[in-house]
Protein backbone atom coordinates (compact mmCIF):
# COMPACT_ATOMS: atom_id res chain seq x y z
CA UNK A 1 0.00 0.00 0.00
CA UNK A 2 1.56 3.36 -1.04
CA UNK A 3 1.55 6.09 0.81
CA UNK A 4 -0.77 9.16 0.22
CA UNK A 5 0.52 11.94 -2.00
CA UNK A 6 0.07 15.16 -0.97
CA UNK A 7 2.28 18.55 -1.98
CA UNK A 8 5.69 18.95 0.24
CA UNK A 9 4.90 22.96 0.43
CA UNK A 10 2.35 25.26 0.92
CA UNK A 11 2.34 28.74 2.08
CA UNK A 12 0.16 32.03 1.92
CA UNK A 13 -0.06 35.62 4.09
CA UNK A 14 -2.21 35.79 7.19
CA UNK A 15 -5.45 36.21 6.50
CA UNK A 16 -5.13 34.12 3.17
CA UNK A 17 -6.50 30.62 2.53
CA UNK A 18 -4.74 27.51 1.71
CA UNK A 19 -5.44 24.54 0.51
CA UNK A 20 -3.26 20.86 1.27
CA UNK A 21 -4.33 18.03 -1.47
CA UNK A 22 -4.09 14.69 -1.05
CA UNK A 23 -4.55 11.94 -3.30
CA UNK A 24 -5.35 8.16 -2.54
CA UNK A 25 -6.48 5.74 -4.83
CA UNK A 26 -9.95 3.68 -5.34
CA UNK A 27 -8.84 1.52 -1.96
CA UNK A 28 -8.30 4.27 0.45
CA UNK A 29 -9.51 7.71 0.06
CA UNK A 30 -11.50 6.96 -2.79
CA UNK A 31 -13.62 3.93 -0.74
CA UNK A 32 -14.25 5.43 3.02
CA UNK A 33 -14.93 8.48 4.03
CA UNK A 34 -12.71 8.05 6.81
CA UNK A 35 -9.76 10.97 6.21
CA UNK A 36 -8.19 12.31 9.00
CA UNK A 37 -6.01 15.71 8.80
CA UNK A 38 -3.36 15.92 11.16
CA UNK A 39 -1.52 19.28 12.21
CA UNK A 40 2.18 18.72 14.06
CA UNK A 41 4.37 21.39 15.19
CA UNK A 42 8.24 21.28 15.66
CA UNK A 43 9.36 18.53 18.10
CA UNK A 44 5.12 17.87 19.50
CA UNK A 45 3.31 15.42 18.78
CA UNK A 46 0.70 15.19 15.97
CA UNK A 47 -2.81 17.30 16.85
CA UNK A 48 -6.30 15.67 15.16
CA UNK A 49 -8.04 18.66 13.48
CA UNK A 50 -10.20 16.94 11.08
CA UNK A 51 -11.54 13.38 11.06
CA UNK A 52 -14.43 11.51 8.48
CA UNK A 53 -13.44 13.93 5.94
CA UNK A 54 -15.13 16.86 7.28
CA UNK A 55 -15.98 16.84 10.71
CA UNK A 56 -13.69 18.88 13.46
CA UNK A 57 -13.04 17.71 16.99
CA UNK A 58 -14.33 20.28 19.72
CA UNK A 59 -11.45 23.29 19.80
CA UNK A 60 -10.57 22.86 16.36
CA UNK A 61 -11.26 26.06 15.08
CA UNK A 62 -14.06 26.59 11.90
CA UNK A 63 -10.93 28.10 10.21
CA UNK A 64 -10.08 24.09 8.87
CA UNK A 65 -12.27 22.81 7.04
CA UNK A 66 -11.92 19.15 5.15
CA UNK A 67 -13.48 17.73 1.66
CA UNK A 68 -13.18 15.10 -0.66
CA UNK A 69 -14.22 14.56 -4.41
CA UNK A 70 -13.24 11.31 -5.81
CA UNK A 71 -9.33 9.68 -4.34
CA UNK A 72 -8.56 13.39 -3.52
CA UNK A 73 -8.83 14.41 -0.22
CA UNK A 74 -8.16 18.39 0.73
CA UNK A 75 -8.00 20.16 4.11
CA UNK A 76 -8.29 24.31 3.63
CA UNK A 77 -7.55 26.63 6.25
CA UNK A 78 -8.99 29.95 6.30
CA UNK A 79 -7.58 33.18 7.47
CA UNK A 80 -4.10 32.12 8.21
CA UNK A 81 -2.80 32.99 11.27
CA UNK A 82 1.26 32.47 11.99
CA UNK A 83 0.72 29.59 14.52
CA UNK A 84 -1.01 27.39 11.47
CA UNK A 85 2.56 27.19 10.33
CA UNK A 86 3.48 23.38 10.74
CA UNK A 87 3.37 20.22 8.67
CA UNK A 88 -0.08 18.48 7.87
CA UNK A 89 -0.63 14.76 7.25
CA UNK A 90 -3.33 12.74 5.80
CA UNK A 91 -4.39 9.99 6.80
CA UNK A 92 -7.04 7.41 4.81
CA UNK A 93 -8.73 4.11 6.51
CA UNK A 94 -8.15 1.47 3.76
CA UNK A 95 -10.05 -1.49 5.00
CA UNK A 96 -7.28 -3.41 7.39
CA UNK A 97 -4.56 -0.91 7.33
CA UNK A 98 -4.74 2.93 7.63
CA UNK A 99 -2.17 4.96 5.10
CA UNK A 100 -1.01 8.47 5.91
CA UNK A 101 0.12 11.01 3.26
CA UNK A 102 3.72 11.92 3.22
CA UNK A 103 3.03 15.70 4.59
CA UNK A 104 2.76 19.20 3.33
CA UNK A 105 5.10 21.58 5.85
CA UNK A 106 2.26 25.21 5.22
CA UNK A 107 4.66 28.59 5.93
CA UNK A 108 2.65 31.46 6.52
CA UNK A 109 4.96 34.44 5.05
CA UNK B 1 -8.99 14.15 30.74
CA UNK B 2 -7.63 11.37 28.45
CA UNK B 3 -3.46 11.00 28.61
CA UNK B 4 -1.15 8.38 26.58
CA UNK B 5 2.30 7.75 28.23
CA UNK B 6 4.55 6.09 25.84
CA UNK B 7 7.83 4.06 27.18
CA UNK B 8 9.91 1.54 26.70
CA UNK B 9 12.24 2.69 23.98
CA UNK B 10 15.73 3.36 23.51
CA UNK B 11 18.99 2.40 21.60
CA UNK B 12 18.89 -1.36 20.64
CA UNK B 13 21.22 -3.45 18.20
CA UNK B 14 20.11 -4.59 14.91
CA UNK B 15 18.31 -7.90 15.54
CA UNK B 16 17.21 -7.56 19.13
CA UNK B 17 13.93 -6.77 19.98
CA UNK B 18 12.30 -4.12 21.82
CA UNK B 19 8.91 -3.87 24.08
CA UNK B 20 7.17 -0.35 23.95
CA UNK B 21 3.84 0.48 26.06
CA UNK B 22 1.46 3.47 26.15
CA UNK B 23 -0.35 3.56 29.54
CA UNK B 24 -3.88 5.31 28.82
CA UNK B 25 -5.93 6.95 31.38
CA UNK B 26 -9.39 8.36 30.94
CA UNK B 27 -10.63 6.06 29.10
CA UNK B 28 -10.73 1.88 28.32
CA UNK B 29 -8.65 0.93 26.01
CA UNK B 30 -11.10 -1.95 25.01
CA UNK B 31 -13.50 0.40 24.22
CA UNK B 32 -11.07 2.36 21.71
CA UNK B 33 -9.07 1.40 18.34
CA UNK B 34 -5.53 1.76 19.22
CA UNK B 35 -3.02 3.03 16.91
CA UNK B 36 0.74 2.97 17.11
CA UNK B 37 2.63 5.10 14.80
CA UNK B 38 6.32 5.82 14.22
CA UNK B 39 7.92 9.24 12.79
CA UNK B 40 11.59 8.66 11.71
CA UNK B 41 14.12 11.14 12.39
CA UNK B 42 12.65 14.33 9.82
CA UNK B 43 10.31 12.06 8.26
CA UNK B 44 6.89 11.69 8.09
CA UNK B 45 4.26 10.29 9.94
CA UNK B 46 4.16 5.87 9.06
CA UNK B 47 1.13 4.29 10.42
CA UNK B 48 2.55 0.45 11.86
CA UNK B 49 -0.50 -0.97 13.13
CA UNK B 50 -3.28 -1.40 15.48
CA UNK B 51 -5.79 -2.86 17.82
CA UNK B 52 -9.62 -2.76 17.54
CA UNK B 53 -12.19 -2.37 20.39
CA UNK B 54 -13.30 -5.20 21.57
CA UNK B 55 -16.90 -4.60 20.24
CA UNK B 56 -15.04 -4.82 16.96
CA UNK B 57 -13.67 -8.09 17.54
CA UNK B 58 -10.48 -7.12 18.75
CA UNK B 59 -8.12 -7.99 15.41
CA UNK B 60 -5.35 -6.59 14.99
CA UNK B 61 -3.86 -5.16 11.59
CA UNK B 62 -0.38 -4.15 10.77
CA UNK B 63 1.92 -2.28 8.11
CA UNK B 64 3.79 -4.50 5.52
CA UNK B 65 7.13 -3.40 6.78
CA UNK B 66 6.55 -4.57 10.63
CA UNK B 67 4.44 -7.71 9.35
CA UNK B 68 5.82 -11.01 11.06
CA UNK B 69 8.23 -8.86 13.53
CA UNK B 70 5.75 -6.51 15.71
CA UNK B 71 2.86 -7.53 17.93
CA UNK B 72 0.49 -5.62 19.35
CA UNK B 73 -1.34 -6.40 22.40
CA UNK B 74 -3.46 -4.98 24.99
CA UNK B 75 -3.53 -5.85 28.82
CA UNK B 76 -6.95 -4.79 29.75
CA UNK B 77 -6.23 -5.02 33.75
CA UNK B 78 -3.51 -2.27 33.40
CA UNK B 79 -5.34 -0.53 30.47
CA UNK B 80 -2.03 -0.44 28.97
CA UNK B 81 -1.48 -1.49 24.67
CA UNK B 82 2.17 -3.19 24.15
CA UNK B 83 4.42 -2.72 21.02
CA UNK B 84 6.22 -5.93 20.73
CA UNK B 85 9.05 -5.41 18.44
CA UNK B 86 11.40 -8.37 17.68
CA UNK B 87 14.31 -8.51 14.65
CA UNK B 88 14.47 -4.93 14.88
CA UNK B 89 16.42 -3.05 11.52
CA UNK B 90 17.95 0.60 11.65
CA UNK B 91 14.79 1.57 9.70
CA UNK B 92 12.72 1.42 12.82
CA UNK B 93 14.82 3.70 14.16
CA UNK B 94 12.32 6.62 15.33
CA UNK B 95 10.23 8.22 17.95
CA UNK B 96 6.83 5.59 17.98
CA UNK B 97 3.50 7.10 19.05
CA UNK B 98 0.24 5.81 20.15
CA UNK B 99 -2.92 6.88 19.36
CA UNK B 100 -6.44 6.94 19.06
CA UNK B 101 -9.63 8.58 17.62
CA UNK B 102 -11.87 7.87 20.44
CA UNK B 103 -15.27 9.70 20.49
CA UNK B 104 -14.41 11.90 17.97
CA UNK B 105 -11.11 13.40 19.06
CA UNK B 106 -7.67 12.20 18.75
CA UNK B 107 -5.48 11.64 21.61
CA UNK B 108 -1.70 10.99 20.98
CA UNK B 109 1.06 10.41 23.63
CA UNK B 110 4.35 12.09 23.59
CA UNK B 111 6.26 9.33 21.93
CA UNK B 112 9.04 7.24 22.52
CA UNK B 113 12.75 7.45 20.64
CA UNK B 114 13.44 3.94 19.45
CA UNK B 115 17.43 3.42 18.32
CA UNK B 116 18.29 0.56 16.23
CA UNK B 117 21.84 1.24 15.71
CA UNK B 118 25.01 -0.80 15.79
Amino acid sequence: QSALTQPPSASGSPGQSVTISCTGTSSDVGRYNYVSWYQQHPGKAPKLMIYEVTKRPSGVPDRFSGSKSGITASLTVSGLQAEDEADYYCASYAGSITVFGGGTKLTVL
Amino acid sequence: EVQLVESGGGLVKPGESLRLSCAVSGLTVSNAWMNWVRQAPGKGLEWVGRIKSKASGGTVDYAAPVKGRFIISRDDSENTVHLQMNSLKSDDSGVYYCSTDYLNDGYWGQGTLVTVSS
